[in-house]
């Protein structure tokens, strides 16, 4: 199993231009996440899907878009990127609570630059 | 308010000896805790997690209390090793809240040789 995939590792935009994130998971998760982080704080989520179909606002939504194209993946789109969104974006994914368990499985991050 | 912090941002320990990273949360509704371990360059990575009806979990070299009455919860690593180095988050889910999760911000955890 690869676990949570996501691409690109690293991308550099100018302010202005837009750029999808992407994210798969091989667990069979009902549940994925997008989170940022930025220096010295914790983890931000920005979309949730709690199934395949439903998508739902985090903490940080504005700016984003995401779209939950099956059970598999579940994509960030940054329709004009801004240099506040300059950060590192986690996916993650979860049983969602199935049987009681919450834990996340974490991508590897995208560190995202925006000049 | 709801909130997930941290009393240190910084906790340096001895190699070989325990280590006990705190974590204080404001919301008396919160379900479920999770401590997450973050290396350098990846995602987090989960540790071990403890429900709310739950004041104590042990799992191999790792301990977590929960303190209900001061919303207190603590992660104590025995005999701390230099693969312990990291950035540890505590998260809290709110289980009838379509499972929201807060992250705390962090507490890097060096090791002293």
């Amino acid at each position: 199993n690869a676990g949570v995939t996501q691409t690109p590792k690293f991308q550099v935009l100018k302010t202005g231009q837009s750029m999808t994130l992407q994210c798969a998971q091989d667990m069979n998760h009902n549940s994925m996440y997008w989170y940022r982080q930025d220096p010295g704080m914790g983890l931000r989520l920005i979309y949730y899907s709690a199934s395949e179909g439903t998508t739902d606002k985090g903490e940080v939504p504005n700016g984003y878009n995401v779209s939950r194209l099956n059970k598999r993946e579940f994509s960030l789109r940054l329709e004009s990127a801004a240099p506040s969104q300059t950060s590192v974006y986690f996916c993650a994914s979860s049983w969602g609570g199935v049987g009681g368990v919450y834990e996340q499985y974490f991508g590897p991050g995208t560190r995202l630059t925006v000049t | 308010g709801e909130s997930v912090g941290l009393h240190l941002p910084t906790l340096s320990v001895q190699e070989g000896d325990n280590s006990i990273i705190n974590c204080a949360y404001s919301n008396s509704a919160s379900d479920y805790f999770i401590w997450y371990k973050q290396e350098s360059g990846k995602g987090p990575q989960f540790i071990i997690d403890i429900r709310s009806n739950m004041d104590k979990r042990q799992g191999q070299r790792v301990t977590v209390l929960l303190n209900k009455t001061v919303k207190h919860l603590s992660l104590q690593i025995a005999a701390t090793q230099p693969g312990d180095s990291a950035v540890y988050f505590c998260a809290e889910i709110f289980m009838n809240r379509d499972d929201k999760i807060i992250f705390g911000k962090g507490t890097r955890l060096h090791i002293l040789p």
